[in-house]
């Protein structure tokens, strides 16, 4: 059971918006960054957020993503039918001499 | 830019193995690297990172005192050495680059992974 928590599945339809929450501790996404993967079946994962809110070149504006004390969450807008995937939240923990700790992971799946 | 893994297989439990990942295209030494795992069908779990001149290293709870990361900044190669193996360590294990620091999951360059199956 991960310290950081996600919802294990969301769903929307073609053009909607959805958001995905995670959730930590005073030690993870309460005094760090927290970066979203995105990973489709069979696929490594993929950076789509860095630094709380900032999106690499390439990552459509689409997908933004905020920080708030110890919980972060990441919108999809315009859903696409190819935003089906896994979406994980990292951090790092100050905690335990150091570590990352990533979100269980929520699958998303288009209507 | 390139993460190439190597090394995996299958392991009796109590066994070990290295695991291996060889960079190009970029300054390997200016850069920490991570191993993280994926067991079928489960999400990602960090395993350990290790800093760009080598010096720090750190350990999921999972790893600590079974698994020891190095680099060779020579040959641009990061290793992944795994003792005590069990059951639940079977995953396919990716070596990612971290930042230029340690001390953030900042994961831009991610190989395709290499299998560990720890099976009697």
């Amino acid at each position: 059971q991960s310290v950081v928590t996600q919802p294990p599945s969301a769903s929307g339809t073609p053009g909607q918006t959805v958001t995905i929450s995670c959730s930590g501790t005073s030690s993870n996404i309460g005094s760090n960054f927290v970066y979203w993967y995105q990973q489709f079946p069979g696929m490594v994962p993929k950076l789509l957020i860095y630094r709380n809110d900032q999106r690499p070149s390439g990552v459509p504006d689409r997908f933004s993503a905020s920080k708030s004390g110890t919980s972060a969450s990441l919108a999809i807008s315009g859903l696409r039918s190819d935003d089906e995937a896994d979406y994980y939240c990292a951090a790092w923990d100050d905690s335990l001499s150091g570590q990352v700790v990533f979100g269980g992971g929520t699958k998303l799946t288009v209507l | 830019v390139q993460l190439l893994e190597s090394g995996g297989g299958l392991v009796r439990p109590g066994g070990s193995l290295r695991v291996s990942c060889e960079a190009s295209g970029f300054s390997f030494s200016t850069y920490a690297m991570s191993w993280v795992r994926q067991a079928p069908g489960k999400g990602l779990e960090w395993i350990s990172e290790i800093s760009g001149g080598g010096s720090r290293k750190y350990y999921a709870d999972s790893a600590k005192g079974r698994f020891s990361v190095s680099r060779d900044n020579s040959n641009n190669t990061l290793y992944l050495e795994m003792k005590n193996l069990r059951v639940e360590d079977t995953a396919v294990y990716l070596c990612t680059r971290g930042d230029i620091i340690t001390g953030a999951a900042a994961f831009d360059i991610w190989g395709q992974g290499t299998l560990v199956t720890v099976s009697s």
